[in-house]
């Protein structure tokens, strides 16, 4: 059965510092992996990622993939408190009608 | 770009009635959209994919008679919760993917929350 796994489950730090999220899945026909914020309402589209080892950035955001890990980690330098959000990420089935399988999220709670 | 939208944002009915939820793509096309449920602290459920004019492919465990979903264009999905009942009372959210291009993310309406009493 295919699924994603992410870890931490929810994390509390403070301004400034730097976070990991991770994002582990076991998928037949991997097409690709999306992260994604979610706040009060629905997910925010932040990266999607195909080819491994090719960093994605964008602001203090920044993502990367690891094929033959299964895995992708979503760093966010110099947090902020609107950083807090739920971290999603989906991966693509090339079959299956191309439907996002995805994993339960990390919370994430940045103090001031 | 990518905008979804959906409509109506909250609604909060009487148990038995039926209600219905759209979602619309406002700058493109989107030849696929995705109807979710998610109840609170977790992830994303999938509820059924929708193609343009043709049948929604349900879930396992998806009513198809109680979740009705119509995509009658390339801009527009609706979701018809009928009967609704307590236990239905979640945030709905629908996502769409852009027609015909090699992308496959996939874009988020804003959710509707239904509470059913």
């Amino acid at each position: 059965e295919d699924k994603v796994v992410q870890s931490p489950l929810s994390l509390v730090v403070h301004e400034g510092d730097t976070v990991t999220l991770n994002c582990s899945y076991e998928v037949t026909n991997f097409r690709s992996l999306l992260w994604y914020k979610q706040e009060k309402k629905a997910p925010t589209f932040l990266f999607m990622l195909t080819s491994s080892g090719i960093e994605k950035k964008s602001g203090r955001l920044s993502s990367i993939l690891d094929k033959k890990e299964l895995s992708s980690i979503l760093n966010i330098t110099a947090t902020q408190t609107g950083d807090s959000a739920i971290y999603l990420c989906a991966v693509l089935s090339a079959g299956n009608n191309r439907k996002l399988i995805w994993g339960l999220g990390t919370s994430l709670a940045v103090n001031p | 770009g990518a905008v979804v939208s959906q409509h109506p944002s909250r609604v909060i009915c009487k148990s038995g009635t039926s209600v219905k939820i759209e979602c619309r793509s406002l700058d493109f096309q989107a030849t696929t959209m995705f109807w979710y449920r998610q109840f609170p602290k977790q992830s994303l459920m999938l509820m059924a994919t929708s193609n343009e004019g043709s049948k929604a492919t349900y879930e396992q465990g998806v009513e198809k008679d109680k979740f009705l979903i119509n995509h009658a264009s390339l801009t527009l999905s609706t979701l018809t919760v009928t009967s609704a009942h307590p236990e239905d009372s979640s945030f709905y959210i629908c996502s769409a993917r852009l027609a015909g291009g090699s992308t496959d993310t996939q874009y988020f309406g804003p959710g509707t929350r239904l509470t059913v009493l």
